[in-house]
């Protein structure tokens, strides 16, 4: 039962540099979403997908973008890498999103550091 | 205005005692679902309880119960008999059920360490 899988676990970006994080599910969830995570400040939304093809801004979209173009991933682009997007990202998937009992399922997390 | 709020930033617990953690919310939308995630020190989420808004009785899944108090806008977690293997973060959400698509809102989180 793999469920959520993010890759990389850990990177270290140069200031500038460009990177994808991946993320795949394998429960045919048609919800899927980017947090982060920072010290002290819980999870910020960053982007969700309804659907293949159906992208939506969170809380902090700026400097990130995302695609769907198949239900089972949900990569999240860092085009110009700044540290303030150094954090622990994670990303997670729901059956339905219709109804407040959805339960999130989440990856395990990627560590990224921007020097 | 912070949707979901977590006031104690650290508990410590001694093992065997029951410990509860404090969450507030703020929402207008008379549908909405209360989640409670623990993230250990290995860093994944880890789904605990869940509670609805119209649901009429407390919700418990072993030794977690949630402690709802619709009026209050309260829903506390109690952990019954501490573990050394609840020492984690945990972190209180929310999604709201409206008309529309909602995703989940995150408080900041309280840690929580139990001592032998």
């Amino acid at each position: 039962n793999a469920g959520v899988t993010q890759t990389p676990k850990f990177r270290i970006l140069k200031i500038g540099q460009s990177m994808t994080l991946q993320c795949t599910q394998d429960m045919n969830h048609n919800y899927m979403y980017w947090y982060r995570q920072d010290p002290g400040m819980g999870l910020k939304l960053i982007y969700y997908s309804v659907g293949a093809g159906i992208t939506d801004k969170g809380e902090v979209p700026n400097g990130y973008n995302v695609s769907r173009s198949t239900t089972e991933d949900f990569p999240l682009r860092l085009e110009l890498a700044a540290p303030s997007q150094t954090s622990v990202y994670f990303c997670a998937s729901s059956l339905l999103n219709r109804g407040p009992s959805t339960e999130a399922f989440f990856g395990q997390g990627t560590r990224l550091t921007v020097v | 205005a912070q949707k979901i709020t977590q006031t104690q930033p650290g508990m410590f617990v001694q093992e065997k005692e029951a410990v509860t953690l404090d969450c507030t919310y703020d929402t207008s939308d008379p549908s909405y679902g209360l989640f409670w995630y623990k993230q250990p020190s290995s860093g994944e989420m880890i789904f605990l309880i869940y509670q609805g808004s119209y649901d009429q009785q407390n919700a418990t899944e072993g030794r977690y119960s949630l402690n709802f108090q619709k009026a209050r806008k309260s829903a506390n977690l109690v952990i019954s008999a501490s573990q050394l293997g609840d020492s984690a973060m945990y972190f209180c959400a929310m999604r709201e059920g409206g008309s529309g698509y909602s995703t989940l809102t995150f408080g900041k989180g309280t840690m929580l360490l139990v001592s032998p």
